[in-house]
């Protein structure tokens, strides 16, 4: 199983440029779910899934959107870059519904936004 | 509405020396409560989790955090400090009720004095 993966790893981008991450697991999960990672902020939940056709606002979902076509996939879009969307994005997915559960974690992608 | 504190961003210990990383939480509803470690320019891993079976929980590389409801902390410990234990450690509490939402602290980097 290669588990959680996303791509691209690295992206630089110019202030209103677009662009789609894409997470994909092989686990089967029902759960999916968009952090963002900033220094001294830890995880901050962008979107989130519980199912194939769903998706649900995080924390901070506010310049991005998302879509689950596939249980398998969750994509996440950038419609018109901004420099404070700089930031490590991590993808995450977990089965099930009890909470006890954990998340396992792709390994990320740097975004920055020039 | 659910939160996690983590006091002190950066931690520093002799190799061999105790580690204590520290984890407040609040929630409304009984939590489950988890440490997740991070090396460099990786994803998140599960160190280990508290369900509700046992106050104090082991994990991998001989971590181990005691749930204590009357303070509300799940403080993670370490006997003894190995290199290789240099990382980002984030504490994080799961709930049901908002669609399995986890809520992350801010992370405490630990590093290891040789």
């Amino acid at each position: 199983n290669a588990g959680v993966t996303q791509t691209p790893k690295f992206r630089v981008l110019k202030t209103g440029q677009s662009m789609t991450l894409l997470c994909a697991q092989d686990m089967n999960h029902e759960y999916m779910y968009w952090y963002r990672q900033d220094p001294g902020m830890g995880l901050r939940l962008i979107h989130y899934s519980v199912g194939e056709g769903t998706t649900a606002k995080g924390e901070v979902p506010d310049g991005y959107n998302v879509s689950r076509l596939k249980k398998q996939n969750f994509l996440l879009g950038l419609e018109s870059a901004a420099p404070s969307q700089t930031s490590v994005y991590f993808c995450a997915s977990l089965r099930g519904q009890s909470s006890y559960n954990e998340q396992f974690f792709g390994p990320g992608t740097r975004l920055t936004v020039l | 509405a659910q939160s996690v504190t983590q006091l002190g961003s950066h931690v520093s210990v002799s190799e061999g020396a105790l580690v204590l990383l520290r984890c407040n939480y609040s929630s409304s509803v009984p939590p489950y409560l988890f440490w997740y470690v991070q090396y460099p320019n990786q994803g998140l891993q599960l160190l280990l989790k508290y369900t509700s079976a046992a106050t104090l929980v082991k994990g991998i590389n001989g971590f181990e955090a005691e749930f204590k409801k009357s303070e509300t902390s799940f403080h993670l410990t370490k006997p003894s400090a190995h290199m290789s234990d240099a990382a980002e450690y984030f504490c994080a509490v799961s709930v049901v009720p908002t669609g399995n939402q986890f809520y992350f602290g801010t992370g405490t980097s630990l590093t290891v004095i040789p």
